[in-house]
């Protein structure tokens, strides 16, 4: 079993809704959750990073997580076309380690 | 600031060769990450370099390697190709590698034939 799991999608939503986005992780030592979003042909761009359980606001883009569920999720309000990408989660156990452990990412288009 | 910066963008190798990617991170930066990405396993870490040291190691076998230069600049080897090491290999950046943000490039997509 995977250290991190994500569904793979593909989700399909209409322009203006709400996306939630999910992982689970088993490892209880994930400290540092992040959100990364990929567009096709392009390398990961880090959309937010929270350090253990709560909420993080950043315009229309919210995380949360819950560490005593081990699991973390990002929402998306107002959706916009541009947010047509793959969301990767990733986390890792502290600072000094760089080793990020990716879920496989959520394949996502918003529907004009 | 010019990003990271990953060269070549495209290859296609034959089982049994070897190759070589490289990676300049952002101006300043002395972290350097690798990861594979592939359909189904997702972004796995290979390894990370900080100031010509080797100072995290993802599990990979032996035939993947790296270095760091003075510069900061990096590369990676893949010898004895395999088909399953068809992959997108992408390399991040961060200043101090103490957890801050890590900035990917564009990736290298390698095609083993």
């Amino acid at each position: 079993q995977k250290e991190v799991e994500q569904d793979p999608g593909p989700l399909s939503v209409p322009e203006g809704a709400i996306v939630s986005l999910n992982c689970t992780y088993s490892n209880s030592a994930f400290q540092y959750f992040m959100w990364y979003r990929q567009y096709s042909r392009k390398g990961p761009e880090l959309l937010m990073y929270t350090y253990s359980s709560g909420n993080k606001e950043d315009g229309r883009f919210t995380a949360q997580v819950d560490k005593s569920s081990k699991y973390i999720s990002l929402f998306i309000r107002d959706s916009q076309p541009s947010d047509s990408a793959t969301y990767l989660c990733a986390m890792t156990i502290a600072f000094g380690n760089e080793k990020l452990t990716f879920g496989t990412g959520t394949r996502l288009t918003i529907i004009p | 600031k010019a990003g990271v910066t990953q060269t070549p963008r495209y290859l296609i190798k034959t089982r049994g060769q070897q190759v070589t990617l490289s990676c300049s991170p952002i101006s300043g930066h002395r972290s350097v990450s690798w990861y594979q990405q592939t359909p189904g396993q997702g972004l796995q870490f290979l390894f990370e370099y900080f100031s010509e040291t080797q100072r995290n190691k993802g599990n990979f076998p032996g035939r993947f390697s790296g270095r760091q230069f003075s510069n900061s600049r990096s590369e990676m080897n893949v010898s004895t190709l395999e088909l399953g090491d068809s992959a997108l290999y992408l390399c991040a950046s961060s200043s101090t590698g103490l957890g801050e943000t890590q900035y990917f490039g564009p990736g290298t997509r390698l095609l083993v034939l």
